[in-house]
């Protein structure tokens, strides 16, 4: 079926170390993959994408790593800030415009 | 920096009453969407908008449901008999292109059926 999923509901993170978010896409069509950070009371905010032609991008403190054999995607930040606290969504594309989410991992950075 | 606002912030209305969700794109967008998150799920797509059509809906997006652009700034999603499960947070975005290109939410609106 056609779905976006994440492995781990919650991470803590201590501040200072990496974090790295997982998520599984079930749509061997999907060819577009974005993160999204959504912090309390606000929408969802891009912080990165990565096209199935690419395995891996880089953003400020941000890498997105794409495993298209295993329909896996991650991301990782760098040195945890406690602003990075929030909620990250990975999503999906296939044809059309239409953003299919997954279910969300919330991130806690420990000071 | 250009974004995407919506309001109100939240509405409270009864059941059965019509609610309409406003939303300013960012100016130079032409693609416009509706999402909604019900509390502890996913954010779901509802509908897709453009050249003042619909271009894709999902099945949420059923007859009680209508979206519009009023004039040139203003994308609205109307819900014209509000149940219980139309709760929700009801997120508007817009992108520049069509196909692989960042889309832009807005801070939502919370709309609580009553």
């Amino acid at each position: 079926g056609e779905s976006v999923g994440l492995h781990l509901p919650t991470l803590s993170v201590q501040e200072g170390d990496n974090s790295i978010i997982n998520c599984a896409y079930s749509n061997s069509a999907s060819d577009y993959f974005i993160w999204y950070k959504q912090e309390s009371g606000k929408g969802p905010q891009f912080i990165i994408d990565i096209r199935s032609n690419m395995d891996k991008r880089q953003g400020q403190r941000v890498t997105v790593l794409l495993n298209k054999t295993v329909k896996h995607l991650s991301l990782q930040i760098a040195a945890t800030q406690p602003g990075d606290s929030a909620v990250y969504f990975c999503a999906d594309q296939a044809a059309g415009n239409k953003l299919t989410f997954g279910g969300g991992t919330r991130v806690l950075v420990k000071p | 920096e250009p974004e995407v606002t919506q309001t109100p912030s939240h509405q409270v209305t009864q059941m059965g009453q019509e609610v309409i969700l406003r939303c300013v794109p960012i100016s130079n967008h032409l693609y416009f969407y509706w999402y909604r998150q019900i509390l502890g799920q996913k954010v779901e797509f509802l509908v897709s908008f453009y050249n003042n059509e619909i271009s894709e809906k999902s099945e949420i997006f059923d007859d009680q449901f209508s979206v519009e652009r009023p004039d040139g700034s203003n994308f609205t999603l109307k819900i014209r008999s509000t149940k219980l499960e139309d709760s929700a947070m009801y997120f508007c975005a817009s992108s520049e292109l069509a196909g692989k290109d960042e889309q832009y939410f807005g801070p939502g609106t919370r709309l609580t059926v009553t």
